[in-house]
């Protein structure tokens, strides 16, 4: 069965990074893009971009460029979202989501931006 | 970017009922190959959303034939039949047809 395992929370200071990863398995990994979605508390969902690990082309949301980074280990099926210059409008949960329709979605990465 | 309106906010429901959620686009949501991106998630409590309709109206494998999507151009609809304790939760309409991809803000469907 299909199941995309993200990361664990993670506290960080302003300024700094953050690199999440999300480890898919029960499908061909290098066939799918896989999407970024941002999501604050109480609030909607925001899409950030994608990467298609087979070959590593990336679409971003305009919003997110110079933000997001997005890249992918084939050797390992785990897509990986870098956050810089984190800022309290950072804060907030970070789902993968495979495919075009986001028919499978990792649980979610708790991210806190605070000093 | 493609806006999507959503309404109600909020929907209270008796079990066994029926609801009907809208979401309507700025713009049209009919892609240049002539497919529709409109999708429909379930956020339940604590849990990421899951997808229930692709493509206006094509059901999720494994999603119940109680959840039906209808719908053109801007203009969208998801009913839900026979309500469940399960079907509890928020959802949100998604468009995939225009970059970048957008999605409603959510509709709360509560218990009565």
């Amino acid at each position: 069965q299909v199941q995309l395992q993200q990361s664990g929370a993670e506290l960080v200071k302003p300024g700094s990074s953050v690199k999440i990863s999300c480890k898919a398995s029960g499908y061909t990994f290098t066939s799918y893009d896989m999407h970024w979605i941002k999501q604050q508390p109480g609030n909607g969902l925001e899409w950030i971009g994608w990467i298609y690990p087979g070959n590593g082309n990336t679409k971003y949301n305009q919003k997110f460029n110079g933000k997001a980074t997005l890249t992918a280990d084939k050797s390992s099926s785990t897509a990986y979202m870098q956050l810089s210059s984190l800022t309290s409008e950072d804060s907030a949960v970070y789902f993968c989501a495979k495919g075009y329709y986001f028919d499978y979605w990792g649980q979610g990465v708790m991210v806190t931006v605070s000093s | 970017d493609v806006v999507m309106t959503q309404t109600p906010v909020s929907l209270s429901v008796s079990l066994g009922g029926q609801v009907s959620i809208s979401c309507r686009s700025s713009q049209s949501l009919v892609h240049n190959n002539g497919n529709t991106y409109l999708s429909w998630y379930l956020q339940k409590p604590g849990q990421s959303p899951q997808l229930l309709i692709y493509k206006v109206s094509n059901r999720f494998s494994g999603i119940s034939d109680r959840f039906s999507g209808s719908g053109s151009g801007t203009d969208f609809t998801l009913k839900i039949s026979r309500v469940e304790p399960d079907d509890l939760g928020v959802y949100y309409c998604g468009q995939g047809t225009q970059y970048p991809y957008t999605f409603g803000a959510g509709t709360k469907l509560e218990l009565k």
